[in-house]
């Protein structure tokens, strides 16, 4: 079986502009969930999804972070504008049910260099 | 203060050694424990979960939380170079959020 997809791997991208990742949980989990890797420091959740809705987004940087889950399944992740403090990982996460109850399985993700 | 504290690295150890690795946390709240390992340029992976004080062993690793104290830890036996990774404790109280700690550096020399 599949684990968490995410693409792309790598993104260089100039500050002021957009960039967008995408995440592929696994199948049947409803549970999604986008956390952001700064060098050196453990993951942060941005926002998480119950099927198609945020039920936690309080860390998200409303300003120029956007996120949707269509249909419940894909998600992306879009910061619009870019600034060199956005230098990270995305990782994307997925679980069926409450972490604790049940594993969150984390794809390799995205590491995002803006310059 | 963090809600989660963990020992900085990174950490050196010689093959064969036993590794020790702790986090301590604020919130009592707090009910589930884990421990994640995510190797370079990976994404983090499950390795032990813990529910109660106690002691939880899985091969060479074992989990140890003392609520009391808010004070968990992940020990290896026989440390081996493939063990050399960052180690992330991660707690949650029983609802969907995940908190991490900052993470240990761990290389393992032969």
């Amino acid at each position: 079986e599949a684990g968490v997809v995410q693409s792309p791997r790598y993104k260089i991208i100039e500050k002021k502009q957009p960039v967008a990742f995408w995440c592929n949980p696994i199948s049947g989990h409803n549970t999604l969930y986008w956390y952001r890797q700064n060098l050196g420091q453990g993951p942060e959740l941005l926002i998480r999804y119950e099927n198609e809705e945020a039920v936690d987004d309080s860390q998200l940087p409303k300003d120029r972070f956007s996120a949707e889950r269509l249909k419940g399944v894909d998600s992306t992740l879009k910061i619009q504008p870019a600034e060199l403090g956005d230098s990270a990982v995305y990782l994307c996460a997925s679980s069926f049910g409450p972490v604790g109850n049940t594993e969150a399985f984390f794809g390799q993700g995205t590491r995002l260099t803006v310059v | 203060q963090k809600e989660v504290e963990q020992d900085p690295g990174p950490l050196s150890v010689p093959e064969g050694a036993i590794v020790s690795l702790n986090c301590t946390y604020s919130n009592s709240a707090f009910q589930y424990f884990m421990w994640y390992r995510q190797y370079s340029r990976k994404g983090p992976e499950l390795l032990m979960y813990t529910y109660s004080s106690g002691n939880k062993e899985d091969g060479r690793f074992t989990a140890q939380v003392d609520k009391s104290s808010k004070y968990i830890s992940l020990f290896i036996r026989d440390s081996q170079p493939s063990d050399s990774a960052t180690y992330l404790c991660a707690i949650t109280g029983g609802g969907n959020k995940l908190t991490f700690g900052t993470g240990t550096q761990l290389k393992v020399e032969l």
